[in-house]
């Protein structure tokens, strides 16, 4: 069963530092998603991704996140300066149709940690 | 804004006995609404859904009614077992802007069955 990865599991950085997170969606998909989930905190929208562009950002994502999908199969999210309050499990997720009622299949997350 | 109220854990079942996981929501259009589960090490796996009112999402011995009228999505299974031993997620999505649905998650409800 066709399955949205994410590279790596775990990430330590310094506050200050560049991270890019890599997520390959599932491959016939066309809406791309990012979430985090900072430790005992709900799992939060960031950022969704069509058409390569952005079709819609939370307040969280800021001037700090960028998204590219660089080439057919990678979607990435990078942060341009780290800082504590980033440290967080993020999550990419794709779907195929981008309605409503959609299902999201998720990656298993990049765990960020920022010292 | 959307929001979903699940409520708190952890939750501690024997093998055998009856689980509901309460989630109710706030929204201002007709969302649909969505079971997740988070089971140790893993991403979040879709458990069911419900795109209107009164449907009822069902999958591996767990359903879930769409109450619009008491805006609700308790998820229940008669008989849980141990495998169930994870975190469970309401979540909805309110609208498709064109670009994908965002998901507006709960804080989670961590299940615990023991022998």
């Amino acid at each position: 069963e066709p399955e949205v990865t994410q590279t790596p599991s775990h990430q330590v950085t310094q506050m200050g530092q560049e991270v890019i997170l890599r997520c390959v969606p599932i491959s016939n998909h066309l809406y791309f998603y990012w979430y985090r989930q900072i430790l005992g905190q709900k799992v939060e929208f960031l950022v969704s991704f069509y058409n390569n562009e952005i079709s819609e950002k939370s307040e969280i994502f800021d001037d700090q996140f960028s998204v590219e999908r660089p080439d057919g199969s990678n979607f990435t999210l990078k942060i341009r300066s780290t800082k504590l309050e980033d440290s967080a499990m993020y999550f990419c997720a794709s779907s195929g149709s981008g309605g409503a009622g959609d299902t999201q299949y998720f990656g298993p997350g990049t765990r960020l940690t920022v010292l | 804004g959307d929001s979903v109220t699940q409520m708190e854990g952890p939750v501690t079942l024997s093998e055998e006995a009856f689980l509901t996981i309460n989630c109710t929501y706030t929204a201002t259009g007709y969302p649909s609404l969505f079971w997740y589960v988070q089971y140790p090490g893993e991403g979040l796996q879709l458990l069911l859904k419900a795109t209107k009112a009164d449907d009822k999402g069902s999958n591996k011995g767990f359903e879930a009614t769409y109450r619009k009228e008491t805006t609700s999505f308790h998820l229940e299974k008669g008989s849980v077992q141990v495998s169930d031993s994870a975190v469970y997620f309401c979540a909805l999505s309110d609208r498709a802007t064109g670009g994908g649905n965002k998901l507006t998650f709960g804080t989670g409800t961590q299940l615990k069955v023991e022998l």
